[in-house]
């Protein structure tokens, strides 16, 4: 069983311009969900797409913008960088619609913005 | 507005000894809560869960208490271990998938 992937591992990147972070989901597993984790603070959830439509949405701006693929992996697009969207970007799979409430995380990708 | 909240930004125990890290909410419509244990540098990894209509649950040396008169939840490690060092995060889920985690706890076990 593959667990979940994210690329790159870190990357830095100069104020305003755009990223891509990508997550392969653990085979099985049909919901990705998108979470940033600033330093000494909890994950904050993004957004979740299940079946290719984003399906639930935290307090984030919509430069923050997300895709699912029919292979059900993901990727989360950051327009117009910030200081403070540095921080930490998990992504996490799961299995919907069978009574579990789990979600697998990957190693997550480190973004600096100077 | 801090709907799931962990006290406690550190604890210390000596090895063999019993670990208990607490986490309080504030949403009685939460209807999973569950536990992720961090390293540094790796995602966080699940842990223990335990549904609303529950009180305990046990995995091993881990235990999960649910007190939803109280609106808190305990976790449970004995004995503890020094590979069980680590960032303890609890989470909620809310309705439709969506994770609330709490600020997280660093746990350090001393051999």
């Amino acid at each position: 069983e593959t667990g979940v992937t994210q690329s790159p591992t870190r990357l830095i990147k100069t104020r305003g311009q755009q990223v891509t972070l990508r997550c392969s989901s653990q085979s099985g597993h049909n919901t990705v969900s998108w979470y940033q984790q600033a330093l000494g603070q909890g994950p904050q959830f993004i957004f979740q797409y299940y079946r290719e439509e984003e399906n639930g949405r935290g307090n984030f701006p919509p430069r923050f913008s997300g895709l699912q693929f029919p292979n059900y992996s993901s990727e989360l697009n950051v327009n117009a960088l910030e200081l403070d969207d540095s921080a930490l970007y998990l992504c996490a799979s799961s299995m919907r619609g069978q009574g579990s409430y789990e979600q697998y995380f990957g190693p997550g990708t480190r973004l600096t913005v100077t | 507005d801090q709907q799931v909240k962990q006290n406690s930004p550190s604890l210390s125990v000596q090895e063999g000894r019993i670990s208990i890290l607490n986490c309080d909410y504030t949403n009685s419509m939460f209807d999973y809560f569950l536990w992720y244990k961090k390293y540094p540098a790796e995602g966080p990894t699940f842990l223990i869960s335990i549904s609303s209509i529950k009180d305990k649950n046990e995995d091993g040396r881990f235990t999960v208490f649910l007190n939803k008169s109280a609106k808190h939840l305990s976790l449970h490690i004995v004995p503890s271990q020094p590979g069980d060092s680590a960032v303890y995060f609890c989470a909620a889920e809310n309705q439709g998938g969506k994770l609330i985690f709490g600020q997280g706890t660093e746990l350090s076990v001393k051999p």
